[in-house]
Parts: structure tokens; C-alpha cells; sequence
């Protein structure tokens, strides 16, 4: 069964340092979205991205943050100048359409912030 | 703002007792997914309901969306220690980013 795969699985980084987390959407789909996740707190939208362009941010994903479609299959969130604040798990998520269907979601990447 | 407010926050049920999960929108709902999420690990879809009144199950878990009161039921029959996690409750927000309530951590003991 496809599956949305996510690298690495637990990240360790000095506050300050840029980090890459990377995510390989279900082949068909079209949308993408990261979401974090607060040990302990609710799951967080990030962001959404169609045809390679956000289409959607929340007031979470500030200039700290990108996202990026490289080539046809990874899909990346790239975190600047990393904050104790910003350890968490972020998942990646894909679906074939808008409004109409689940999100197919990845296993999560824990980054932990020294 | 749109809120999804979910509860109990926590539950412990005994192995077998039936258990219900509560899922209220500040607004109308359209559509309601739910989705459970076992500890440190990723979001599992379990259901999706999109009509007023629509009711679904899958295996002992039977969800129902109430359109009236802007609320959904999760409801477990006969509840097993494999039940156990966090249910969460999502709608879509905007154009294209789908929000979810806190959870449910539902706890079985055997």
C-alpha cells in the first residue's frame, strides 16, 4: 500500500543551525502539507502547497520557514536558524485532492533543539 | 476563529465497556474526518463524513456527524487494549488546510 515516507526520523541540532526535514508524498497525489506537532499539544497546520506554490499558511509558518518541491517526489521543509521552540514532530501529509478526501499522513520526523 | 473543540480530553475504560468521543464546531460542519494517533507516531484515517445525519463503522468503531448540532460521535463498542491512542477530529479550514481538534487519549486496561 503507498505510503508518505518521511527522513530523518529524529533530527538533533544546536539552536541556530538550518535543518532540512524531508517527505516523499504518495506518487498520484497532488497536495502537500506539513504539520507539527508539541510533545503533549494538539497537531498544528504549517502549511499547504499545490503546483508549486503554497496555497495555504498559517500564522505558525513564518519567514523561518520554507517549504520546497526539488523534483517530481520529495517534498521538503527547510527551518531556519532553529529556535529551542521549534522541537518537535513534524509531519508530512499528502492527498489526491481539495476539500474532498483524508490526508494520507507520514510517521513524523521528531527534531529536537539543543 | 474556526475551533474544534473535542472531549473528554482523556478517557480509561475497562477492556470491553463501549466508550464515546465528542467532536463540536464552532461552526457548521461540511465534513469531519477522524483520525487516531498512537503515541509518537503518525496520523491513521479511520473515517470521513460529509452528509447531516450520515453515520459510519468501521470493525467496532461507529462515528456519526450531526449537521443540526455541529457536532460528531465517535462511538467503540466492546473496547480492546488495541483501541488505545489519541483520537482526533479534523475539518478542512480554508481552501486547502485541513485543522484538527486537541485528541482524545483514550486509555484501555485490561
Amino acid at each position: 500500500e503507498p505510503e508518505v515516507t518521511q527522513t530523518p526520523s529524529h533530527q538533533v541540532t544546536q539552536m541556530g543551525q538550518e535543518v532540512i526535514l524531508r517527505c516523499v508524498p504518495i506518487s498520484n497525489h497532488l497536495y502537500f502539507y506539513w504539520y507539527r506537532q508539541i510533545l503533549g499539544q494538539k497537531v498544528e497546520f504549517l502549511v499547504s502547497f499545490y503546483n508549486n506554490e503554497i496555497s495555504e499558511k498559517s500564522e505558525i509558518f513564518d519567514d523561518q520557514f520554507s517549504v520546497e518541491r526539488p523534483d517530481g517526489s520529495n517534498f521538503t521543509l527547510k527551518i531556519r536558524s532553529t529556535k529551542l521552540e521549534d522541537s518537535a514532530m513534524y509531519f508530512c501529509a499528502s492527498s489526491r485532492g481539495i476539500r474532498t478526501g483524508e490526508l494520507f499522513f507520514g510517521e513524523g520526523s521528531r527534531l529536537t533543539v539543543l | 476563529s474556526q475551533e474544534l473543540e473535542q472531549s473528554p480530553q482523556s478517557l480509561i475504560v475497562q477492556e470491553g465497556k463501549n466508550l464515546t468521543i465528542n467532536c463540536t464546531s464552532s461552526k457548521t460542519l461540511y465534513g469531519l474526518y477522524w483520525y487516531k494517533q498512537k503515541y509518537g507516531e503518525g496520523l491513521i484515517f479511520l473515517m470521513m463524513l460529509q452528509k447531516g445525519g450520515e453515520e459510519k463503522s468501521h470493525e467496532k468503531i461507529t462515528a456519526k456527524l450531526d449537521e443540526k448540532k455541529q457536532q460528531s460521535s465517535l462511538h467503540i463498542t466492546a473496547s480492546q487494549p488495541s483501541h488505545a491512542g489519541i483520537y482526533l477530529c479534523g475539518e478542512w479550514y480554508n481552501n486547502n488546510d485541513m485543522r484538527f481538534g486537541a485528541g482524545t487519549r483514550l486509555t484501555v486496561k485490561p
